[in-house]
């Protein structure tokens, strides 16, 4: 099986910076993605590490360290449209990639 | 266009009853998942196809029987309908199975059992 833990709620101001984490234990890890999911809405892709070290894509970076089972999302200039959940998901297997979502982060942005 | 639509966007329903939510996703894409999302807002895989053949099955109810008349499409047929099945349910595609290239949700089906 697999565990992912997030923690479950999160505030911030406009403007300010915030760093979601995640823990997993799994076996057969092969990737660990960042989802952002409006109320009401699909999920949408943010990032996918499946090397240590911090991938960077504009306001958004992930970090993954694969020896400590530890991911962090950080979003920087935080916006009111960033509330949302933000939803870390492993993937296991390298043939069938089967993926594995914790709970959610729900990121709410104040003024 | 669309990505990955699913049709209906809502489905309220009773108990017993059958339904059908459809899938298709126009990316070329070789492989499609359905996920089911609960109350609690936990995503979790149900099955996965790769060119029309069943690849994953989590131990679903044997209630729940996806089909793909091709690689485009994935349906979701649910028998006996209960009040557990109430949830919303996401379909999405990847590229191949592997994932590798990320994976792109529809909008979902709220699915309401009464």
């Amino acid at each position: 099986g697999q565990n992912i833990d997030q923690p479950t709620e999160m505030t911030a101001t406009e403007g300010a910076i915030v760093q979601i984490n995640c823990t997993y234990q799994t076996s057969g890890f092969n990737g660990l993605f960042w989802y952002q999911q409006h109320a009401g809405e699909a999920p949408t892709f943010l990032s996918y590490n499946v090397l240590d070290g911090l991938e960077e894509k504009g306001r958004f970076s992930s970090f993954l360290s694969r020896s400590k089972g530890y991911s962090y999302l950080l979003l920087k200039e935080l916006q009111m449209k960033d509330s949302a959940s933000y939803l870390c998901a492993v993937r296991r297997g390298s043939t069938l990639g089967r993926l594995y979502f914790g709970r959610g982060t729900q990121l709410t942005v104040w003024p | 266009d669309t990505a990955v639509s699913q049709t209906p966007k809502y489905l309220v329903t009773q108990m017993g009853n059958d339904k059908s939510i459809k899938c298709e996703q126009n990316l070329g894409h070789d492989t499609m998942y359905w996920y089911k999302q609960d109350s609690k807002k936990f995503l979790k895989i149900m099955f996965s196809y790769n060119n029309k053949e069943l690849i994953i099955n989590e131990t679903v109810p044997n209630r729940f029987s996806p089909k793909s008349p091709d690689k485009a499409h994935l349906n979701l047929h649910i028998n006996s309908l209960e009040l557990g099945d109430s949830a919303v349910y996401f379909c999405a595609s990847s590229q191949d199975p592997t994932g590798g290239y990320g994976y792109t949700f529809g909008s979902g089906t709220r699915l309401t059992v009464v």
